[in-house]
Parts: C-alpha cells; structure tokens; sequence
C-alpha cells in the first residue's frame, strides 16, 4: 500500500519551462527526501528536508517540505532536457526505513 | 570507495522457481534494505538488514527472505516465484554517521515467466 500519492504521474514538457511536482499523505514523517531515478540505474538523493515549512533550493530546484510534514513539493525553474528522469518522494518510518511514493516520470524536449 | 553494486543484473526464471539476488554495500555501510520496485512504480520495502540481524520489513510474504553476513554484504531469496515477483530489486547502504542517505545499486530485473 502506498502512503504517499505523487502527481502528476507524467509530465512532458519544452526545455525553459517550469514545474512543479506533488508528494502528499495523510501520514506524518520525521523527514521526506527527494530522489531522481535514472533509466538502468537505481535512485539518486537530490535532497532531505526535515522540519515542517522548511524550504531548501538546489540551484534551479527548490525543496518545500508542509508545515504538517504530511505533504512536499519539488519545483524546477527553466527545466532541461538533463533534468528528464523519475522523480520520486520518500518518507521516513523509522531508522533508513523509508515509503517511496508513486513518482513522477519527467520529461524534458528540446 | 565503491558503491553499492548488485548482481546479477537481469534474469530470467519460472514461476515456482527460487532466486538469490547478491549486494555488496559501499564501504563503511552496516545497514543494508531491500526494495522491490514495479515497472512504473515507486520501489516498496521489502526489509533492512542491520550488523545481520533483520531490522524491520515491508508487506511481504516469508517466501522473501534474506541474509547479511559479517562484510555487510546481503543477499535476498525469493522462493516459489510468481509472475507478479517480476520486478526491479533495488539494494540499498546507508551508515550510522550519515544523514539518512540511502545509497542505491543499479538492481536486478528479474523477469518471472
């Protein structure tokens, strides 16, 4: 069972736009990360946020973790075609234990 | 220092078959999870292993089991295969002194027929 709902599943867009990815719950979590799934390769840590309405920028990236610590949303400036991957929330359970949720296939055109 | 690396990297087995899946953590890692991730889908615990001991699990069945061994490698056994078992197997490391981290291996497609 999936705690956590990404949205949207899929989004295609031109290269120079933004956008903005969802990660919601009704859980609570002691901290969410953000990782990027490459295809053939397993998933790579961009960021932990781990206090409620904390925001962390990474450079055109931009991290807000809700002042519950149910829900967080990734927003990227000026995407790129380098930026084309599976986005994926995970919340933490316990010690390294975490829920991963739906993710978000991003892609990027030219 | 080495990452995380999985082995194999793809295989093919029939339904009822057993699986062993190998992962050697990056160095200096004691805790080692086990995540199962569907085409499409987000990855779902399967377990942790800590200093060999298992440390928690995921929603499935004991047919999904696994081992640690005193480098901190890890291994996960499947047996009685199911076509729904078909799936990317990601291992994962992470370190006491880090910040939380997990550190993924490229995983096994094990495809089930």
């Amino acid at each position: 069972t999936q705690l956590l709902e990404q949205s949207p599943q899929f989004l295609s867009i031109q290269e120079g736009e933004n956008l903005t990815v969802y990660c919601n719950s009704s859980s609570v979590f002691s901290s969410l990360q953000w990782y990027r799934q490459e295809p053939g390769e397993g998933p790579v840590l961009l960021v932990t946020v781990v206090t409620g309405g904390e925001v962390k920028k990474l450079k055109r990236l931009t991290f807000q973790f809700g002042d519950a610590r149910k829900d967080s949303s990734l927003h990227i400036t000026a995407a790129q075609p380098g930026d084309t991957g599976l986005y994926l929330c995970a919340g933490e359970k316990g010690t390294y234990k975490y829920i991963f949720g739906t993710g978000t296939r991003l892609k990027v055109l030219a | 220092e080495t990452g995380v690396t999985q082995s194999p990297t793809h295989l093919i087995k029939t339904r009822g078959q057993q699986v062993t899946l190998r992962c050697s953590s990056q160095s200096g890692h004691n805790t080692v999870s086990w995540y199962q991730q569907a085409l499409g889908q987000g990855p779902q615990f399967i377990f942790q292993y800590y200093r060999e001991e298992e440390n928690g699990r995921g929603n499935f069945p004991p047919r999904f089991s696994g081992l640690q061994f005193p480098n901190y490698s890890s291994e996960l056994n499947v047996n009685a295969l199911e076509l729904d078992d078909s799936a990317l197997y990601l291992c994962a490391s992470s370190a006491a002194q880090n910040t939380g981290e997990l550190f993924f291996g490229e995983g096994s497609r094990l495809t089930v027929l």
